[in-house]
């Protein structure tokens, strides 16, 4: 599985959109990027994924660069509740890997 | 929650004691695992099942084994706890694609 790198910590203003980066150079074809974040020490929450395709969801967008080395998850208006660690994750698809979390980049949303 | 519990949700136990935690999932998922999650580290996995009796390790599984009896129910075995088995445990489900869905948690500490 690709190593994922991200930044250790991140603020962001209520209301404003939250760009969470995500470096993933060594990603192989087949392999996913998945994004997960867990608040406080709940158990860690699916978010969206992707593999070279922009995917929007209902509570994110997840944009992958052409080369797909890396990637930007996108809350387009940040709340208070999406305080988090937030993981970025690459998998191959149709293997039931575990996922490796590295240590993820803490998101606070600023009143 | 792709209808996950975990139980206990928080133990208590002594060095050298067995414990068995719980991990039970209500929609029929063949894919099960089990993480650990500690300060400074992203969830490992310690073991994970696809299907009954079918179990594999996974990177930090000395001094846990596992069950699966029966489909809906994936269980850790401490054999005999330690200090460094404190933690807090997450059960986890495989649903569509590679996509995981986590459990609430259990917190252990070891005395």
């Amino acid at each position: 599985d690709a190593k994922t790198t991200q930044p250790p910590s991140m603020d962001c203003a209520e209301g404003r959109a939250a760009n969470l980066p995500c470096n993933h150079s060594t990603i192989s074809g087949n392999e996913y990027v998945y994004w997960y974040r867990q608040i406080h020490s709940q158990g860690p929450q699916y978010i969206i994924h992707g593999l070279k395709n922009n995917e929007t969801n209902e509570m994110a967008s997840l944009i992958i660069t052409e080369d797909r080395k890396s990637s930007t998850l996108i809350l387009p208006h940040a709340t208070l509740r999406d305080t988090a660690v937030y993981y970025c994750i690459a998998t191959p698809s149709n293997t039931g890997n575990q996922f490796y979390f590295g240590t993820g980049t803490s998101l606070t949303v600023i009143p | 929650d792709a209808g996950i519990t975990q139980s206990p949700r928080h133990k208590v136990t002594e060095t050298g004691t067995p414990v068995t935690l719980r991990c039970h999932q209500t929609e029929n998922h063949r894919y099960m695992y089990w993480y650990r999650q500690d300060p400074g580290h992203g969830l490992r996995l310690i073991h994970y099942s696809y299907g009954v009796k079918d179990t594999d390790k996974g990177e930090v599984s000395d001094g846990y084994s596992v069950s699966r009896s029966k489909t809906e129910d994936f269980l850790l075995t401490l054999e005999s706890a330690t200090s460094s088995q404190t933690s807090v445990y997450f059960c986890a489900i495989k649903g569509q694609g590679e996509t995981q869905y986590f459990g609430p948690g259990t917190r252990l500490l070891v005395l």
